[in-house]
């Protein structure tokens, strides 16, 4: 499968630990976004990656949250010491240019649904 | 700032008939538009698109989308759902080239 992956699909947390959500463009693809679900919402986005650079992160609460997309290896979404509200579905995205005036949509990944315990 | 409004949370429609979803957007430039289904537990399969040109856009499994400037609307159809239809689907607006503004959602259930 070639689409975008991202893993773990589900992941547990208690309160004040660390999640790490991971994220593997589809091949080809330099551009990485993140969107978070909340139940019963649309998704809102977060924060826009190129590989060791972030472009855009007005999306991203300013505390606890960090995302990162190294030169090799998947991108990274980090919360630390999560909490309740940080209960939702973490999608991630890629396309192999950043602007969509080129004709490039992005491609969702399955996410991960991350509880909070 | 953009924002999309999808009118309906929640369509049922029997199996063999036709389908509209509506989509309504607030954005101040040329629109890149969306419409994205979600089933259970999955991730966002891109259904169409509209970037420019013609107005009525055709996109997988037999939807097609129809762009209205005037109305800013962006209405989804299928002449005809099958079950496998089901699942929640999502309009959205791209801007500033890369951001992506989703509406609400609209699901969908199918009745035999």
């Amino acid at each position: 499968n070639a689409g975008v992956m991202q893993n773990p699909r589900h992941l547990v947390r208690r309160r004040g630990q660390e999640a790490r959500l991971r994220c593997s463009p589809m091949k080809g693809h330099s551009h990485v976004y993140w969107y978070r679900q909340l139940p019963e919402e649309g998704l809102k986005f977060m924060v826009y990656l190129q590989k060791e650079n972030i472009i855009d992160e007005s999306g991203m609460p300013k505390e606890r949250f960090s995302a990162e997309f190294p030169k090799e290896g998947p991108s990274i979404l980090r919360i630390q010491q999560v909490v309740r509200g940080d209960s939702a579905a973490y999608f991630c995205a890629s396309s192999p240019r950043g602007v969509f005036g080129l004709g490039q949509p992005q491609h969702f990944g399955d996410g991960t649904r991350l509880s909070i315990l | 700032a953009q924002s999309v409004t999808q009118p309906d949370i929640h369509i049922t429609v029997s199996e063999g008939a036709s389908l509209e979803l509506r989509c309504n957007y607030s954005y101040g430039a040329t629109p890149y538009l969306f419409w994205y289904v979600q089933s259970p537990g999955q991730g966002l399969q891109l259904l169409l698109k509209y970037f420019s040109g013609d107005t009525l856009v055709q996109g997988i499994k037999g939807f097609e989308a129809e762009f209205k400037r005037s109305q800013s609307s962006f209405n989804l159809r299928k002449p005809s759902v099958h079950w496998s239809d089901a699942a929640e689907y999502f309009c959205a607006v791209g801007a500033n080239d890369y951001k992506l503004s989703f509406g609400a959602g609209t699901t969908v259930t199918v009745r035999a």
